[in-house]
């Protein structure tokens, strides 16, 4: 049961939009809406900002977004902002009833 | 709001088994939800141990399965993660989560660091 994969870093400028990939298998994030990511901030604990592929949890903001096709999920990040700076986890229902995390990508605001 | 904090050793000796307890405040366990643990080896990636139910369905990471045990004492509002057969590949921060179902981990402890050491 591999990691999810994830690029290992991506960046951009303030104002604009980045996407993070999510890529597992038809056991895993093709298989079923249960997709979730997280935040992270060096130090701390990770933080919840979409389940279920697409859905915010209570207080999240909706400048994060989720997205799925196939066996790739994806995270949108528009308005981009210097706090923005943060690791990025995936996270899929598998079909043994596991979970399984996406490597973590780091985000650089330029 | 629910608050979740992590207690145990810091330190663990190669072989030895590591126990942690989860203390759950502003919710009781009994009334739902999934509660787990997530560790994260210095400088890497999060990895998913393990969760159980409200109810005691246990659910393991199966590469980790011969090695963990996840239980409830829902008199105490808390859970616990044992891990036997501590390696050095074991030295993590170690999380403890509630989980609204299928990864959903919606509040986490501060996380606490075991190292593997003799």
């Amino acid at each position: 049961q591999s990691a999810l994969t994830q690029p290992a870093s991506v960046s951009g400028s303030p104002g604009q939009s980045i996407t993070i990939s999510c890529t597992g298998t038809s056991s895993d994030v093709g298989g079923y809406n249960y997709v979730s990511w997280y935040q992270q901030y060096p130090g701390k604990a990770p933080k919840l900002l979409i389940y279920d592929v697409t859905k915010w949890p209570s207080g999240a903001s909706n400048r994060f977004s989720g997205s799925k096709s196939g066996n790739t999920a994806s995270l949108t990040i528009s308005g981009l902002q210097a706090e923005d700076e943060a690791d990025y986890y995936c996270c899929s229902f598998v079909r043994s009833g596991s979970l399984i995390f996406g490597g973590g990508t780091k985000l650089t605001v330029l | 709001q629910v608050q979740l904090q992590e207690s145990g050793p810091g330190l663990v000796k190669p072989s030895e088994t590591l126990s942690l307890t989860c203390a759950v405040s502003g919710y009781s366990m009994s009334s739902g939800y999934y509660w787990g643990w997530i560790r994260q080896p210095p400088g890497k990636g999060l990895e998913w141990i393990g969760s159980i139910s409200h109810s005691g369905s246990t659910y393991y990471k199966p590469s980790l399965k011969s090695r963990v045990t996840i239980f409830v004492d829902t008199s105490k509002n808390q859970f616990s993660l044992q891990l036997n057969s501590m390696t050095a590949a074991d030295t993590a921060v170690y999380y403890c989560v509630r989980d609204g179902g299928y990864g959903t981990h919606d509040s986490w402890g501060q996380g606490t660091l075991v190292t593997v050491s003799s």
